[in-house]
């Protein structure tokens, strides 16, 4: 089957640069996904790597090495808004779309 | 709709009733997906739809629990005789389907209550 490990929580400072580590398990799959949820929230995606490298959208990266069942988000220039939990996803395998979802790492930004 | 719609957003039974939830995806996603979401846990996967059909299924907890699609739109999760230890917000998502993005589009959740 398909698994993910994420770290449960991650302490930051305002303006800080944060990684959050996602290590999976999988036969195969198409992508690497990362969504972010406020407490009470619906997730929201954030990013996607297909293929292996650096994924740049704003103040968020995600990357991806397929060899070393590895990927990570990188938050750059905390904000006390990006308090919140993190999710990273696997996209598909075996011929489908089924998409799993980690555990989520909880982020807290101090001043 | 503009993005995916869920109802009932706060759902309170009693142990044994049965509960119908509601997803309306955004138009034109083929794929549509639920998950349960415990409190402070991570999104447990349930089922995915492509089109009407159902590939995977093996998230259902168990068999009182069953899902189905119509029309590549609307998709109701039955939960029946519901137990204590089904209360959790319960998310569909929908999505392109196709290899794309990767994104998932979420409704706000339906909270299931069981007392």
């Amino acid at each position: 089957g398909q698994s993910l490990e994420q770290p449960s929580e991650v302490t930051a400072v305002e303006g800080a640069i944060v990684q959050i580590n996602c290590t999976y398990q999988t036969s195969g799959f198409y992508g690497l996904s990362w969504y972010q949820q406020h407490d009470g929230g619906a997730p929201t995606f954030l990013s996607y790597n297909a293929l292996d490298g650096l994924e740049e959208t704003g103040r968020f990266s995600s990357f991806l090495s397929r060899s070393d069942s590895y990927g990570y988000l990188l938050l750059q220039e905390l904000q006390m808004k990006d308090s919140a939990s993190y999710f990273c996803a696997l996209q598909g395998g075996t011929g489908g779309f089924k998409t799993i979802f980690g555990a989520g790492t909880r982020l807290f930004v101090k001043a | 709709g503009a993005g995916v719609s869920q109802s009932p957003s706060n759902k309170v039974t009693e142990k044994g009733k049965d509960v119908e939830l509601r997803c309306d995806p955004i138009s034109g996603h083929t794929a549509l997906y639920w998950y349960r979401q415990r409190l402070g846990q991570g999104l447990e996967f349930l089922i995915y739809f492509q089109g009407n059909s159902a590939p995977d299924k093996s998230g259902l907890p168990s068999d009182r629990f069953s899902a189905e699609r119509t029309g590549e739109s609307v998709s109701t999760l039955t939960i029946q005789r519901t137990q204590q230890e089904d209360s959790a917000v319960y998310l569909c998502a929908s999505s392109l389907g196709g290899q794309n993005t990767g994104e998932l589009f979420f409704g706000e959740g339906s909270r299931l209550t069981v007392l």
